[in-house]
């Protein structure tokens, strides 16, 4: 089966990184997409193609892909960025299919 | 502005069917593909469906193949997920989203509950 495995949450300070993995089988042939989802909103897109960051979005979130695991980073996190995290890749098998990852909970305080 | 407005949930028993609706409107219905995700509640986003753009293909989730059945009428720029055989793992908040370029879920709507319970 096709599956995308997060740490449930990470703690950062004000002003820190926060690091958070992803990691599955498909990944190295497949991109990945990170969303970020607040209380009681829809996803928003952060990160797509493994690395590319859409306009509006902080240079503070980067990411990278390597083998079966990839990676979002926020460089100074800011109180603002506390929200779950999603990664996103398509199905090795087949690209109509799809599958998020169990989501990480950032905490920043 | 691209809006996508779903409807139709509520509370169902188990082994009941329901139809859940996306309207679209602010861009070229028929010329996207759409996706159902839902979200179960405190817990987290699952890809539930894909529809093509012409409506000629649907794609499922293990979960879902066999039961659900998505579909669209793009005279009426309207998605469709009918559920059959609901289980009470079906509960949850099902978003449409549109198909985009560099983003699978370009916008997404404000989500319908579906809650599965006797």
């Amino acid at each position: 089966s096709h599956e995308l495995t997060q740490p449930p949450s990470v703690s950062v300070s004000p002003g820190q990184t926060a690091t958070i993995t992803c990691s599955g089988d498909a990944l190295p042939r497949k991109f990945a997409y990170w969303y970020q989802q607040k209380s009681g909103q829809a996803p928003v897109l952060v990160i797509y193609e493994d690395r590319k960051r859409p306009s509006g979005i902080p240079e503070r979130f980067s990411a990278s892909s390597s083998g079966t695991t990839a990676t979002l980073i926020i460089s100074g996190a800011h109180v603002d960025d506390e929200a779950d995290y999603y990664c996103f890749s398509r199905d090795i098998n087949d690209n109509h299919r799809g599958f998020f990852g169990s989501g990480t909970k950032v905490t920043v305080l | 502005q691209v809006q996508l407005v779903e409807s139709g949930g509520g509370v169902f028993q188990p082994g009941r069917s329901v139809r859940v609706s996306c309207a679209a409107s602010g861009f070229i219905f028929s010329s996207y593909a759409m996706h159902w995700v839902r979200q179960a509640p405190g817990k987290g986003l699952e890809w539930v469906s894909l529809i093509s753009y012409d409506g000629s293909n649907g794609y499922y989730a293990d979960s879902v193949k066999g039961r659900f059945t998505v579909s669209r009428d793009n005279s009426k720029n309207t998605l469709y997920l009918e559920m059959n055989g609901l289980r009470p793992e079906d509960t949850g908040v099902y978003y449409c989203a549109k198909e985009g370029g560099d983003d699978p879920f370009e916008y997404w709507g404000q989500g319908t509950l579906v809650t599965v319970s006797s």
